[in-house]
């Protein structure tokens, strides 16, 4: 089982659209990074969270700690929003911190 | 600053041969990842370093692959010998760490090496 699971895998909507990703982790974490990765390659990354909610323009991230549980939320989507999103965790341990990554979700607006 | 850069940009080898993939980070960052990324596994953290020293290689997947970061300002990846599995994405990213206050461990990607080994 992964550590890191990110729903739903692929997720295809109209430009305009609120778009909700979704990410279950299952160790203990320090932080939470959105991370997007856009067809040609490059990879950015949108947020990091250890608690509640940040914004960045149309993209909001909230974090559940209780609940282990993140969710990036995309409102007034846009064809431009296209691109694979991926959460990644950072744990805490004896050797420093530890890694996990999502599989990633495939985000397609249509125009 | 020009952020984190990478070379190659493309690297195609034939199995057998070495190939060394360099990164330079953002100035300042006190860690570097370096992440394979393949449509098989997705993402994958192969080792990371704080302060050139190198905390967690529990990623790299054998004993072909090595990292070393002999500066503040390089690192690279080595793979000996390459095999047609290794064909993958390579990035490198950057963090400033704790010092970096609110975004201490969020990290800056490179554009990546595309390798393929044949």
């Amino acid at each position: 089982k992964n550590e890191v699971e990110q729903s739903p895998q692929n997720l295809t909507a109209q430009e305009g659209e609120f778009i909700t990703i979704n990410c279950s982790y299952s160790v203990g974490i320090s932080a939470l990074h959105w991370l997007q990765q856009h067809p040609g390659g490059g990879i950015v990354s949108l947020f990091m969270l250890s608690s509640g909610k940040k914004k960045h323009g149309r993209l909001i991230a909230t974090i559940n700690i209780q609940e282990k549980h993140s969710s990036l939320h995309i409102t007034a989507s846009h064809p431009r929003d296209s691109a694979v999103y991926i959460c990644a965790v950072r744990s805490e341990s004896r050797i420093g911190n530890q890694f996990y990554f999502g599989t990633g979700t495939s985000l397609t607006v249509i125009p | 600053d020009a952020g984190v850069i990478q070379s190659p940009r493309h690297e195609v080898t034939e199995m057998g041969q070495e190939v060394t993939l360099r990164c330079k980070p953002i100035s300042g960052h006190d860690y570097l990842f370096w992440y394979r990324q393949t449509m098989m596994r997705g993402l994958e953290l192969l080792i990371y370093f704080n302060n050139n020293v190198p905390i967690d290689d529990s990623g790299m997947p054998e004993d072909r692959f090595s990292a070393k970061m002999p500066n503040a300002s390089f690192s690279t990846l080595k793979i000996q010998p390459s095999e047609p599995r290794d064909s993958a994405v390579y990035f490198c990213a950057s963090s400033p760490g704790l010092a970096g206050g609110r975004g201490s461990y969020e990290q800056y990607f490179g554009p990546g090496t595309r390798l393929t080994v044949t």
